[in-house]
């Protein structure tokens, strides 16, 4: 049961930041949020966590309401490699199963 | 590191006849596996989760006789499609988590796929 709300596609212009929201306003004190991608006909690929604070790694930042009911996840510089469909997930930490949205189409235009 | 592979990557067979997609984690112990289906334009549907050495747990409207998933070791789990049909040509993508470096256990690594083709 997906329990994020995410828009169904964007654009962005190579080079320039791309910023993903997602909400998820019924989030339970013990879930993370998960930002995975899929790019065309390959298996999703794990971009990044974060349960309340901030995070950035080599890929992207995460950035997540003091409120923790939604979350932006930011590419930085945009790539034309970028294009894929961007999926939000929230997790127990404990917990086991990731349930997909419809997640968003992000396409980086030249 | 957390790499995990599929094979085949893709697959035609006969109606009718079964079908064994294997999923391994080739760099970390995969203590808990899961199978996903995904038909086209459509996001992913979890079909079952397995820990190692124990019986699967399916989703709700997933045939567990129809596809049979073993988890006999930390590193390999196989997906088999028996007696398959047109309608169950899809993508199938597994995935894994468990223990070898920090962070694994809180999250999955996915494989790249199987294309499934029944005729």
């Amino acid at each position: 049961d997906a329990k994020t709300t995410q828009p169904t596609s964007m654009d962005c212009a190579e080079g320039r930041a791309a910023n993903l929201p997602c909400n998820h306003s019924t989030i339970s004190g013990n879930e993370y949020v998960y930002w995975y991608r899929q790019i065309h006909s390959q298996g999703p690929q794990y971009i990044i966590h974060g349960l309340k604070n901030n995070e950035t790694n080599e890929m992207a930042s995460l950035i997540i309401t003091e409120d923790r009911k939604s979350s932006t996840l930011i590419l930085p510089h945009a790539t034309l490699r970028d294009t894929a469909v961007y999926y939000c997930i929230v997790r127990a930490y404990t917990g086991n199963q990731f349930y997909f949205g419809t997640g968003t189409s992000l396409t980086v235009i030249p | 590191g957390a790499v995990v592979s599929q094979h085949p990557s893709w697959v035609i067979c006969k109606s009718g006849t079964s079908v064994k997609i294997e999923c391994r984690s080739l760099d970390f112990q995969a203590t808990t596996m899961f199978w996903y289906r995904q038909f086209p334009k459509q996001s992913l549907m979890l079909m079952a989760t397995s820990n190692e050495g124990s019986k699967a747990t399916y989703e709700q409207g997933v045939e567990k006789d129809k596809f049979l998933i073993n988890h006999a070791s930390l590193t390999l789990s196989t997906l088999t499609v028996t007696s398959a049909h047109p309608e169950d040509s899809s993508f199938y993508i597994c995935s894994a988590r468990g223990w070898g470096f920090a962070g694994l256990q809180e999250t999955q690594y996915f494989g790249p796929g199987t294309r499934l083709l029944v005729l």
